[in-house]
């Protein structure tokens, strides 16, 4: 059964790069069929998408976050990692990692459609406080 | 950006009750690129439906989702007390954006 744990720093202070690790269990991070994301979750509020990662680096961001959002792919150790530069905060959240599904790859451009977000880590909530 | 919006903002029903929640898009989704999930406190988000209409696995078939183009609904069909939770719908026709959430409360 594939499960994902995410890990890393609570606090985190503003202007500061938040940086996050998901440690991927029970199947490989190297799959084909498979992109991997992260998501968040301020408190008491809604989910946002933060951008994904294929095991070949390839990437895919949300354009609002874009230009402070890292993530990268270790598969040696089946992990991938999130990194948020300049963080505030309103980066206050609960940090979730999850297998992304790809829901169809376009042959004419040459990108993936990606798809839902199934299983999910538990999450792991990040302050941005000084 | 495609919004999402979902509505009821809260849903109050009883056990056993019939649940219709509605996720509206602010534009056409393509191919039904329409997912919905289940959170319940302190937990992650867990996959209903995809592709607007196809259960997850494991996912009791009391849920069922349904909807095209801009309008998509979930329903549960007969409530168990362990379906009462905050259920988020998520377009992946363009980018991906998810709906605000409907909480579904026990009346």
């Amino acid at each position: 059964q594939l499960q994902l744990q995410e890990s890393g720093p609570g606090l985190v202070k503003p202007s500061e790069t938040l940086s996050l690790t998901c440690t991927v269990s029970g199947g490989s991070i190297s799959s084909s069929s498979y992109y991997w994301g992260w998501i968040r979750q301020p408190p008491g509020k809604g989910l946002e998408w933060i951008g994904s990662i294929y095991y070949s680096g390839s990437t895919y961001y949300n354009p609002s976050l874009k230009s402070r959002v890292t993530i990268s792919v270790d598969t040696s150790k089946n992990q991938f990692s999130l990194k948020l530069s300049s963080v505030t905060a309103a980066d206050t959240a609960v940090y979730y990692c999850a297998r992304h599904f790809l829901a169809n790859y376009d042959i004419l451009t040459g990108y993936y459609n990606l798809g839902w977000f199934d299983p999910w880590g538990q999450g792991t909530l990040v302050t941005v406080s000084s | 950006e495609i919004v999402l919006t979902q509505s009821p903002g809260t849903l109050s029903l009883s056990p056993g009750e019939r649940a219709t929640l509605s996720c509206r898009a602010s534009q056409s989704v393509s191919s039904s690129y329409l997912a919905w999930y289940q959170q319940k406190p302190g937990q992650a988000p867990r996959l209903l439906i995809y592709g607007a209409s196809s259960r997850a696995t494991g996912i009791p078939d009391r849920f069922s989702g349904s909807g095209s183009g801009t309008d998509f609904t979930l329903t549960i069909s007969r409530l168990e007390p362990e379906d009462f939770a905050v259920y988020y719908c998520q377009q992946y026709g363009s980018s991906q954006t998810f709906g605000q959430g409907t909480r579904l409360e026990i009346k």
